[in-house]
């Protein structure tokens, strides 16, 4: 099977701009999830969604949004973006129905610098 | 709320050293337990899991023993290699937060010849 694929794979963007970050899970995989990566607060959750649905969501502002469409590919949007926003976005898929054992795939990785 | 645990890095080895990575945790219930590994430039890969006490999970040499009474998740391997240089996280994942991993700071191992 193809793992997790990340598009782009590297962004550069200017303060206030907007970005959309794409992710196509694992085939048969409904969830799918994201992470922001900092070198200063680590790996922390953005949010989960399953069969089109946001089951779950971290603490992060309303500039960061998501979306899964039918075929469970996943977009994530940063809008009115900030320095601090500059960091790897990792998105990780699992089937989605097997509660806490599940494992989650990660992919490469967006790498987003904001300047 | 949940969390995870894990002892800073860089931790530096001479290949064939004993590597241990301590991690201890905090989670209502019983949480699921995971070490992931992220090498230079890449996602995170599983390295190994265990869902449930006294479980003990295994992968490439490398184990770990989730212990509820001390509620650890140790990652240990015997004999290390230099390709073992990576950054290691230890993470849960509970009832309580569909699809969310709850991740340690991550600790970084480096392998010398």
């Amino acid at each position: 099977k193809a793992g997790v694929t990340q598009t782009p794979r590297y962004l550069i963007k200017t303060r206030g701009q907007q970005v959309t970050l794409s992710c196509s899970p694992i085939s048969g995989h409904r969830s799918v999830s994201w992470y922001q990566q900092t070198p200063g607060q680590g790996l922390q959750f953005l949010f989960e969604y399953f069969s089109e649905t946001q089951r779950n969501k971290g603490n992060f502002p309303g500039r960061f949004s998501g979306r899964q469409f039918s075929n469970s590919r996943s977009e994530m949007n940063v809008s009115t973006l900030e320095l601090g926003d500059s960091a790897l976005y990792l998105c990780a898929s699992s089937p989605g129905n097997r509660g806490i054992e599940e494992t989650q795939y990660f992919g490469p990785g967006t790498r987003l610098l904001v300047l | 709320g949940d969390s995870v645990t894990q002892m800073e890095g860089p931790v530096t080895l001479s290949e064939e050293a004993f590597l241990t990575i301590n991690c201890t945790y905090t989670a209502t219930g019983y949480p699921s337990l995971f070490w992931y590994v992220q090498y230079p430039g890449e996602g995170l890969q599983l390295l190994l899991k265990a869902t449930k006490a006294d479980d003990k999970g295994s992968n490439k040499g490398f184990e770990a023993t989730y212990r509820k009474e001390t509620t650890s998740f140790h990652l240990e391997k015997g004999s290390v290699q230099v390709s073992d240089s990576a950054v290691y996280f230890c993470a849960l994942s509970s009832s309580d937060s569909w699809g969310k991993l709850q991740f340690g700071a991550g600790t970084q191992v480096v392998v010398t010849p």
